[in-house]
């Protein structure tokens, strides 16, 4: 069974203090490990897709990393509006119907 | 603007009345789904659909009924809702491929006492 565990579940930083959230993740055969972002009272925003170890994606402050068990979403000098929790999802060979999603590290950044 | 959309947003009803979430997606997805959010626990999902006519279970289906007559709308339907039916309700669309990711409406709060 799929597994996908988020940590630390909340984390509060100053405006410019940089920062990881970690997802570690147990799957058999990854075919992407997804990363989004969830603003109270909406629905999950696709951020990031990743496929393989070693890779990288960037956006803005983000910037998501890949190894064989877990991600790192690296927030680099974060500002008020990144204020949100951010969910990691795996999708593995059990078929493209299956999306395990952890449950968010809840980030709040204090001007 | 490509979207996801579901009615109501916010929902109160009684044990035991028939209610219907709608979801409609604007994007030609073949695939799409239902979930549900509930603190500690994360996104489950509920049902999903690969294409028209074709609907099968997910993790947590008991209690729930879907179809999906039509490749833009995917209708949850809580034929006799209970209280632990409480929760957040999220609608997703997607492309085939594997690395394609979720998009998700803006959800439903549904309450059920």
């Amino acid at each position: 069974e799929d597994q996908v565990t988020q940590s630390p579940e909340a984390l509060r930083l100053q405006e410019g203090e940089s920062s990881s959230l970690n997802c570690s993740y147990t799957v058999s055969g990854l075919r992407g490990l997804f990363w989004y972002r969830q603003d109270p009272g909406k629905g999950p925003e696709f951020l990031f897709t990743l496929y393989s170890a070693g890779e990288e994606k960037e956006k803005e402050r983000l910037k998501a990393t890949l190894t064989k068990k877990e991600s790192f979403l690296h927030i680099t000098a974060p500002k008020p509006e990144d204020s949100a929790t951010y969910l990691c999802a795996v999708r593995g060979s059990g078929g493209y119907q299956k999306v395990t999603f952890g449950t968010g590290t809840k980030l709040q950044v204090i001007p | 603007e490509a979207q996801v959309t579901q009615n109501p947003r916010y929902l109160i009803t009684v044990t035991g009345k028939k209610l219907t979430v709608t979801c409609s997606q604007n994007m030609n997805h073949e695939y799409m789904s239902w979930y549900r959010q509930d603190p500690g626990l994360g996104l489950r999902q509920i049902y999903y659909s690969m294409n028209v006519e074709v609907t099968d279970k997910g993790d947590v289906p008991e209690g729930y009924k879907v179809s999906r007559k039509e490749k833009r709308n995917f209708p949850l339907i809580l034929e006799s809702p209970s209280p632990n039916q409480t929760s957040l309700y999220f609608c997703a669309s997607s492309n085939p491929g594997l690395g394609s990711p979720l998009h998700f409406g803006n959800g439903t709060r549904l309450t059920v006492t």
